[in-house]
């Protein structure tokens, strides 16, 4: 099955710096790959995806790369704010017909200095 | 945008009992549920895949006679914790995905903190 590695586990960053997650992968069938946020006893909440087809994309101070020679991708958050402390997830999935969940990497807390 | 609405949020119960958790698509029809589990500070780990009107798919390690799953409609699936321990404490989440829709975001309902005594 799919094997998701997130690193670092823990980063720390001042306001307005910016703010770099990474991941690999192993399954080379794995076609989608999303992004989570996950604030303290929340739920899960998507800030971004891509799809294997793409190899960058953006939205706002949000994007996401993705290298599928290399297997892996990356989250980057420019001009981090204080709102942006949170755990985050990075996820793979083969997606096979919808009916794949997803594999998740153990997360990075990102904590935001002021 | 699509809701998954679960129920209840938390719950405590004591060892020996059962615990039922719902999970609901509110505005989409759900062929396909997931049952995820999350034990504080770590990552969300599948637990098993509810399929409409067929058995469930676990992952491997989790036990099927523990972890009872229906998924009786398209819009509900029921995750049932038999003769809960407190081991089993945890937050549990289900997440949805419409149907047709090949690799469309998963929606996450709002978890459930189970807590046994």
């Amino acid at each position: 099955g799919e094997n998701v590695e997130q690193h670092p586990s823990t980063l720390s960053v001042q306001e307005g710096d910016s703010a770099v997650i990474k991941c690999t992968y192993s399954d080379s069938a794995s076609n989608y790959f999303p992004w989570y946020k996950q604030e303290l006893g929340k739920r899960p909440q998507l800030i971004i995806d891509i799809r294997s087809n793409v190899g960058e994309k953006k939205d706002q101070r949000i994007a996401v790369t993705l290298n599928k020679t290399a297997k892996h991708f990356s989250l980057h958050i420019t001009e981090t704010q204080p709102e942006d402390s949170a755990v985050y997830f990075c996820a793979a999935t083969p997606g096979r017909g919808g009916a794949d969940g997803l594999t998740f990497g153990k997360g990075t807390h990102l904590i935001i200095q002021p | 945008g699509a809701v998954v609405s679960q129920h209840p949020s938390w719950v405590i119960c004591k060892s020996g009992t059962s615990v039922k958790i719902e999970c609901r698509s509110l505005d989409f029809q759900a062929t396909t549920m997931f049952w995820y589990r999350q034990f504080p500070k770590q990552s969300l780990m599948l637990m098993a895949t509810s399929n409409e009107g067929s058995k469930a798919t676990y992952e491997q390690g989790v036990e099927k006679d523990k972890f009872l799953i229906n998924h009786a409609s398209l819009t509900l699936s029921t995750l049932t914790v038999t003769s809960a321990h407190p081991e089993d404490s945890s937050f549990y989440i289900c997440s949805a995905r419409g149907t047709g829709a090949v690799n469309s975001p998963l929606h996450f309902g709002n978890g459930t903190r189970l807590t046994v005594t």
